[in-house]
């Protein structure tokens, strides 16, 4: 099965800082990546998809990138909707797997 | 506005079984694949099962495969989960999604819980 190493595994930020959040994968996937956030108390929602394409409606604050096998998001100007639990997926190979999050709080 | 609503979740005991649905509205149900996520207390994300739009192939992870069926009423728009010889370690929310493109999730309904306790 393909890894997904995510860090940092939190992070405390403030309002209007840049954020970036990393997924390594433990072999190629292309870029078959995409991010997904989960605010408390709902259910996941897909930001990124195709490690830089942005899902309907995400705003352009978010930013997804790649250098080899390792992925990133970028929250360019933190705000306070953005709180929440960040996982990265790969849909590169069955069994998709997912990293094991970065949860996001304010300072 | 596409909605996906999971029921039939409960308390059921190790080594039983348990039918989770997922009825969708607001798209065109079978242009899409779909998949189950689940998600155990305080955890993160697994993959659970995905389906093709005709219902024609079917994939798992090792997982659950083996006790875990996949399947979809496309008159009805609605999407299972027949889950047997269950396991405490199968608790968790269960997620139905639709799959847009390749294996991304674009969709997600509210979940529905499924405890496996004694």
């Amino acid at each position: 099965d393909i890894q997904m190493t995510q860090s940092p595994a939190s992070l405390s930020t403030s309002l209007e800082e840049i954020v970036t959040i990393t997924c390594q994968a433990s072999q190629n996937i292309g870029n078959w990546l995409a991010w997904y956030q989960q605010k408390p108390g709902k259910s996941p929602q897909l930001l990124i998809y195709g490690t830089t394409s942005l899902a309907d409606g995400v705003p352009s604050r978010f930013s997804g990138s790649r250098s080899g096998t390792q992925y990133s998001l970028k929250i360019s100007r933190l705000q306070v909707e953005d709180i929440g639990i960040y996982y990265c997926q790969q849909a590169s190979t069955t069994p998709y797997t997912f990293g094991a999050g970065t949860k996001l709080e304010l300072k | 506005e596409v909605q996906l609503v999971e029921s039939g979740g409960g308390l059921v005991q190790p080594g039983r079984s348990l039918k989770v649905s997922c009825v969708a509205s607001g798209f065109t149900f079978n242009n899409y694949w779909m998949t189950w996520i689940r998600q155990a207390p305080g955890k993160g994300l697994e993959w659970v099962a995905s389906i093709t739009n005709t219902g024609g192939s079917t994939y798992y992870p090792d997982s659950v495969k083996g006790r875990f069926t996949i399947s979809r009423d496309n008159a009805e728009s609605t999407l299972y989960l027949q889950m047997n010889s269950l396991r405490s370690e199968d608790t968790a929310t269960y997620y139905c999604s639709r799959v847009p493109d390749w294996a991304y999730f674009d969709y997600w309904g509210q979940g529905v819980m499924v405890t496996v306790s004694s």
